[in-house]
């Protein structure tokens, strides 16, 4: 299947810094893109959806302002947590697809730990 | 809303014997559906999918899924389990249509015993 390079895979940052998480499509052009975030033993949950060129369309509870969401190329998507706090401290993956009749696939995450 | 429920929170299964993980959606319009596994501290994997055509679709590392409409499931299946399936599995749900969000289920821990 298609490849999605998720970076980094893990990082420490101290509370109040901010932290940037790449996503890129190596392989196909994603349209769209998706940033979820994981809780422990629990399921996925959308945080923000983003197309190409656009600005991102964020779930209900997510602070935009917060998790700051770019999509400036059909092969990269950007999620900056700014200010982080150790409440932040999560699993993040993003997915992206080529368009409507395409699954989606996911990179293989980032495990961020604010101290 | 759309939603999927993974009504097991843990499966087991002893090595070479069938195995099935079910899920049941629910969605306004006609469903696209899919499964994807999961390995401690990695993101998932895309395992298969339902857009339109036969019912009973084959994925990768040979696991299939039928999708039954009248009883809204799509439950995953394996004939023959290995222990290396053993994972985390998500049965996700959009409606089809446009740059639809897709729904994870909260998803079914399978242990396959040796």
């Amino acid at each position: 299947g298609a490849v999605v390079s998720q970076h980094p895979s893990r990082v420490i940052c101290k509370s109040g810094t901010s932290v940037k998480i790449e996503c890129r499509s190596l392989d196909f052009q994603a349209t769209t893109m998706f940033w979820y975030r994981q809780f422990p033993k629990q399921s996925l949950m959308l945080m923000a959806t983003s197309n190409e060129g656009s600005k991102a369309t964020y779930e209900q509870g997510v602070e935009k302002d917060k998790f700051l969401i770019n999509h400036a190329s059909l092969t990269l998507s950007t999620l900056t947590v700014t200010s982080a706090h150790p409440e932040d401290s999560s699993f993040y993956i993003c997915s992206a697809s080529e368009g409507q009749y395409y699954e989606a696939f996911f990179g293989q995450g980032t495990r961020l730990t604010v101290v | 809303a759309q939603s999927v429920a993974q009504p097991e929170d843990q499966v087991n299964v002893a090595e070479g014997n069938p195995l099935t993980v079910k899920c049941t959606y629910s969605v306004s319009g006609n469903p696209y559906l899919f499964w994807y596994v999961q390995y401690p501290n990695r993101g998932l994997q895309f395992l298969l999918k339902y857009i339109t055509g036969d019912n009973l679709v084959k994925g990768s590392y040979g696991f299939e899924a039928e999708f039954n409409k009248s009883q809204t499931s799509f439950h995953l299946k394996k004939p023959s389990a290995l222990v290396s399936d053993s994972a985390l599995y998500f049965c996700a749900v959009r409606e089809a249509g446009g740059y639809q969000k897709v729904t994870f289920g909260i998803g079914t821990k399978l242990q396959v015993i040796p």
